[in-house]
């Protein structure tokens, strides 16, 4: 079966740095999407990765390596409004995305 | 300037009536989408469509059926509603391509009494 597991929640505290993980386990790779979903809104697009490595815009990254089926986001100089969720989606070789449950991200002053 | 759009925001209905949602999208995408995410949080494909083809998630019971007026719009339609159907339903659209992001509606809450 098709698999996406990101930890449920994690903490941090303002102005620091934190990474969130996802592993997967897909019928086929046609790259990974990671979106922000705050409380009661819809999911809003932050990165694609279809290549091993590291992807940079603005205070997000994103990596990827295909080999071990792992991805992170990581954010850097956490502000209060990062509080959300994200969400790890995988296409696979059917071009059909299979989405994890989601982080629920804290961010603490 | 809404880019994906539904109507209504919130719906509150009877087990066994039969609702409509729409989905309307101003981008000039290709591929429209419906999205059921439950109380968990999980986000799942119901249907994928585009001007060549539609996309069924087969887990999704043949109550619910999208029906498309034209490439700006999906609607979603559902028969014989039960308990299990409360849910947010999220519409949304894309180019297209392999790489495209995909563009949400701001999201139906459903709920079946």
């Amino acid at each position: 079966g098709q698999n996406i597991d990101q930890p449920t929640e994690m903490t941090a505290t303002e102005g620091a740095i934190v990474q969130i993980n996802c592993t997967y386990q897909t019928s086929g790779f046609n790259g990974l999407f990671w979106y922000q979903q705050h409380a009661g809104e819809a999911p809003t697009f932050l990165s694609y990765n279809v290549l091993d490595g590291l992807e940079e815009k603005g205070r997000f990254s994103s990596f990827l390596s295909r080999s071990k089926g792992y991805s992170y986001l990581l954010l850097k100089e956490l502000q209060m409004k990062d509080s959300a969720s994200y969400l790890c989606a995988v296409m696979d070789s059917n071009y059909q995305l299979i989405w994890g449950a989601g982080t629920k991200l804290i961010i603490k002053p | 300037d809404t880019a994906v759009s539904q109507t209504p925001k919130y719906l509150v209905t009877q087990m066994g009536n039969d609702k409509s949602i729409k989905c309307e999208q101003n981008l000039g995408h290709d591929t429209m989408y419906w999205y059921k995410q439950d109380s968990k949080k999980f986000l799942k494909i119901m249907f994928s469509y585009n001007n060549k083809e539609l996309i069924i998630n087969e887990t999704v019971p043949n109550r619910f059926s999208p029906k498309s007026p034209d490439k700006a719009h999906l609607n979603l339609h559902i028969n014989s509603l039960e308990l299990g159907d409360s849910a947010v339903y999220f519409c949304a659209s894309s180019p297209g391509g392999v790489s495209d992001e995909q563009f949400f509606g701001p999201g139906t809450r459903l709920t079946v009494l």
